[in-house]
């Protein structure tokens, strides 16, 4: 079956600007996560969404944000871009259930440049 | 707080060589555990995933994991590395309860350098 399909693959925008990812989950999958990975940083958990409801929130300003779709498909938005946003974006997607019962496939990720 | 700690930035092995992979984790019980495997440019694969029962799991590519409470650690193992096995490895954390769906937590990842 298809696995996790992010679009697009790469990004550049200017600082300032918006950006929209998107991220297209397994057949069946109900649960999308999204995190950053930067170098310094590391993978950061963003934001997490199950049958258009956002369930869980990490630790990023408001300018990130997120939604899913009933198909299960789901966007992430950064406005007013910062030359610190660049990073890897990656998608997760899962059953939605406990850990023991699903496990995360992960999409190849947005690579977002800010200059 | 909950947090992963992978204490080797980068290893180098020879290839045929014996692999361990360190992960310490710090969780108020016992949480569920993933290795994950990151090649270049490329999103993450699961390796193995620990939850409960037997302390040794088995997992793809010929990699296993011992889950020790004692230590709170989840090291990763290969007994002969193969050149393909070069690649970024990330130990996470999955917390519990409904207010953690979805997220897991990572380690800053070990980069594993293998020599012909």
């Amino acid at each position: 079956k298809a696995g996790v399909t992010q679009t697009p693959r790469y990004l550049i925008k200017t600082r300032g600007q918006q950006v929209t990812l998107s991220c297209s989950p397994i057949s069946g999958h109900r649960s999308v996560s999204w995190y950053q990975q930067t170098p310094g940083q590391g993978l950061q958990f963003l934001f997490e969404y199950f049958s258009e409801t956002q369930r869980n929130k990490g630790n990023f300003p408001g300018r990130f944000s997120g939604r899913q779709f009933s198909n299960s498909r789901s966007e992430m938005n950064v406005s007013t871009l910062e030359l610190g946003d660049s990073a890897l974006y990656l998608c997760a997607s899962s059953l939605g259930a406990r850990w023991e019962n699903t496990e995360a496939f992960f999409g190849q990720g947005t690579r977002l440049t800010v200059v | 707080a909950q947090s992963v700690t992978q204490p080797d930035i980068h290893i180098t092995v020879s290839e045929g060589a014996s692999l361990e992979l360190r992960c310490n984790y710090s969780y108020g019980a016992t949480p569920y555990l993933f290795w994950y495997v990151q090649s270049p440019g490329q999103g993450l694969q699961l390796l193995l995933k620990y939850f409960s029962g037997d302390t040794l799991v088995q997992g793809i590519k010929g990699f296993e994991a011992e889950f020790k409470r004692s230590q709170s650690s989840f090291n990763l193992r290969k007994p002969s590395v193969h050149w393909s096995d070069a690649a970024e490895y990330f130990c996470a954390v999955g917390p519990h309860g409904s207010s953690n769906t979805g997220k897991l937590i990572f380690g800053q990842g070990t980069t594993l350098q293998v020599k012909p």
